[in-house]
């Protein structure tokens, strides 16, 4: 599986985006990449997935450059109840090879 | 739907013990997983399973694990004899074979091993 890289922590103003960065510049041509989070003690949320588009949801956007080997996840309108670890993870869409690998992530803190 | 169960939410056990951690996936997925997160080793895929049939179990530690999915609503998670080291916060997850794939998981139940 392909490998990302992401900021450990960032820090958002409650109401400004958000724009989560993450490198994967060894991605391979069948694999998406996915976005998830964690607030504390629960369980990780999907938030958005793409594969060469950019995607929109009703939690966010995610644009993904034309060479794919970067996205950026974006929250228009950053709440407290957003603050997580956000994850970038890369994969192939189902099948025998289907997993989530999950690295450290980026720890967003929305501040009042 | 009420999402993916897993029960219990705490167990504390005595090292040695055997440990049985037990999830529900959501009605109609096809995809089981099951994760483990510590602090120091991040979230970790153990075992996932398609179609009630493990497809990659690379991530069990050691043989002391096992996992099982006898039908389709139900899978568990044994551990034996259970060791300090296994303390952590265990996951399940659930998908569909069609769609985006995305995961829904449970709670998760925390794990203390003394």
């Amino acid at each position: 599986d392909a490998k990302t890289t992401q900021p450990p922590s960032m820090d958002c103003a409650e109401g400004r985006a958000a724009n989560l960065p993450c490198n994967h510049s060894t991605i391979s041509g069948n694999e998406y990449v996915y976005w998830y989070r964690q607030i504390h003690s629960q369980g990780p949320q999907y938030i958005i997935h793409g594969l060469k588009n950019n995607e929109t949801n009703e939690m966010a956007s995610l644009i993904i450059t034309e060479d794919r080997k970067s996205s950026t996840l974006i929250l228009p309108h950053a709440t407290l109840r957003d603050t997580a670890v956000y994850y970038c993870i890369v994969s192939p869409n189902g099948g025998s090879n289907y997993k989530l690998t999950f690295g450290k992530g980026t720890l967003l803190t929305v501040n009042p | 739907d009420a999402g993916v169960i897993q029960s219990p939410r705490h167990e504390v056990t005595e090292m040695g013990q055997e440990v049985t951690l037990r999830c529900k996936p959501i009605s109609g997925h096809d995809y089981l997983f099951w994760y483990r997160q510590t602090m120091m080793r991040g979230l970790e895929l153990l075992i996932y399973f398609n179609n009630n049939v493990p497809i990659d179990d690379s991530g069990m530690p050691e043989d002391r694990f096992s996992a099982k999915m006898p039908n389709a609503s139900f899978s568990t998670l044994k551990i034996q004899p259970s060791e300090p080291r296994d303390s952590a916060v265990y996951f399940c997850a659930s998908s569909s074979d069609t769609g985006s794939y995305e995961q829904y998981f449970g709670p998760g139940t925390r794990l203390t091993v003394t």
